[in-house]
């Protein structure tokens, strides 16, 4: 199975940067994602990273370890509409490679 | 990117019906994905809906419950059948648009409420 930990609220700066860290315990790993969840809305994907290092796209760089189970969603110059959740989700391996989701981090940017 | 909609948008439904929700894709796409996503928790995989054949199930979610139809690569539906207070839930169709992508995106959502 898979156990996904992120944590549950933040609060940052606008501006400012802001780190939200993710890390798993599965039986099998095949990539790992990060949405965006704005209220009431539907999640948009932000990235994906199957090996191990920092991709950056834009305002946000997303980062792997694969030897520690460990991930962060990195978002720099933070702007008020980044308030959303922001939901951790890995694939498993083997079969169909299902895809689970973490509980998800509440950010709210304040002025 | 796959562009995706559902219908409905919402709705307010009694105990003991039955709700079936559409997901229609502008593409043709292989894997078709519906989730549960009850007030402030995460998404929960409800099931893989297969083109042709039986959906594959999530342990807790049963077909009897949850009957999928994917007739064609554009097209799946789900129905919430005899449903009761707890199934008020938004309910996601997701995408995976092709053999060479693994992105997964999402429909916008069918918020229901079960009175």
């Amino acid at each position: 199975g898979q156990n996904i930990d992120q944590p549950t609220e933040m609060t940052a700066t606008e501006g400012a940067i802001v780190q939200i860290n993710c890390t798993y315990q599965t039986s099998g790993f095949n990539g790992l994602f990060w949405y965006q969840q704005h209220a009431g809305e539907a999640p948009t994907f932000l990235s994906y990273n199957v090996l191990d290092g920092l991709e950056e796209k834009g305002r946000f760089s997303s980062f792997l370890s694969r030897s520690k189970g460990y991930s962060y969603l990195l978002l720099k110059e933070l702007q008020m509409k980044d308030s959303a959740s922001y939901l951790c989700a890995v694939r498993g391996a083997g079969g169909y490679q299902k895809v689970t989701f973490g509980t998800g981090t509440k950010l709210q940017v304040i002025p | 990117s796959a562009v995706i909609s559902q219908k409905p948008s919402r709705d307010i439904c009694q105990r003991g019906t039955s709700l079936t929700i559409q997901c229609q894709v502008d593409s043709q796409v292989t894997m078709m994905f519906w989730y549960r996503q009850q007030p402030g928790q995460s998404l929960t995989l409800i099931a893989t809906a297969n083109q042709g054949s039986e959906a594959t199930y999530e342990s807790g979610f049963v077909i009897d419950k949850f009957p999928i139809s994917r007739p064609n690569l554009t097209f799946s539906t789900l129905t919430v059948s005899n449903m009761s207070p707890e199934d008020s839930s938004i309910y996601l169709c997701s995408v995976e648009p092709g053999a060479n992508s693994y992105e997964q995106y999402f429909g916008p959502g069918t918020r229901l409420t079960v009175t």
